[in-house]
């Protein structure tokens, strides 16, 4: 049984727009969650984090939000741009260190 | 060198083969990890060892064999493998707090069993 869940295997968006990432989760105990981001041969890439406690992250052109009573996170990249296009990854710790991840949503960005 | 490091980056081998994939981290972190990423799945963590320690096997198979000998080092032992182990293998870094630590990664290994 998948925790985390990236319902949408890929997403294009046209160069200067928002891209909206989404993620679901199951496991109500999760209390940490954090976005990477993966070019091909390369290790994934910290973007950034939000705590439970809070429902709002914003660094840069990256916001994430979280709606716990919906068990769902997303990830707003503004004004999205060519080197954005990657593999974006949302994860979760359950327990101390251990990351759950989803499978991940292509993203492509249009010029 | 910056990060986390991984070698080799690509590796075939034999189904009676014995290889070791190298993995060292240059951020002064604790805690060290492997994962393993098999086509279109999620990344899967397979051990954890913080301050050398092993403190997490997430019930995997005995052919992979983990060593930790200092904070900055890990290795993964591989022998017998079978060709479902074909996948690409991660190590990660942290500095183990609270929990709420990122963790860093490398680029990887890409690994082939024939």
């Amino acid at each position: 049984d998948q925790q985390v869940k990236q319902n949408s295997p890929s997403l294009s968006v046209q160069e200067g727009r928002i891209s909206i990432l989404n993620c679901d989760y199951t496991n109500s105990m999760f209390d940490y969650f954090l976005w990477y981001k993966k070019y091909p041969a390369e290790g994934p890439t910290f973007l950034i984090s939000i705590s439970s406690i809070k429902d709002k992250n914003e660094d840069g052109r990256f916001t994430v939000f979280l709606n716990k009573s919906a068990k769902h996170l997303s990830l707003h990249i503004v004004p999205s741009q060519p080197g954005d296009s990657a593999v974006y990854f949302c994860a979760a710790i359950q327990g101390a260190q251990k990351l759950v991840f989803g499978q991940g949503t292509r993203l492509t960005i249009n010029p | 060198e910056t990060g986390v490091t991984q070698t080799p980056r690509h590796l075939v081998m034999g189904m009676t083969n014995k290889k070791s994939l190298k993995c060292e981290q240059h951020l002064g972190h604790n805690a060290m990890y492997w994962y393993k990423q098999s086509a279109k799945k999620p990344l899967e963590l397979m051990f954890v060892y913080n301050f050398k320690e092993q403190t997490e096997n997430n019930s995997v198979p005995s052919r992979f064999s983990p060593e930790c000998p200092n904070s900055s080092h890990l290795f993964l032992h591989l022998h017998t493998l079978q060709p479902e182990d074909s996948a690409l293998y991660l190590c990660a870094s942290s500095q183990a707090s609270s929990g709420q630590e990122t963790q860093y990664f490398g680029p990887g290994t890409r690994l082939l069993v024939l």
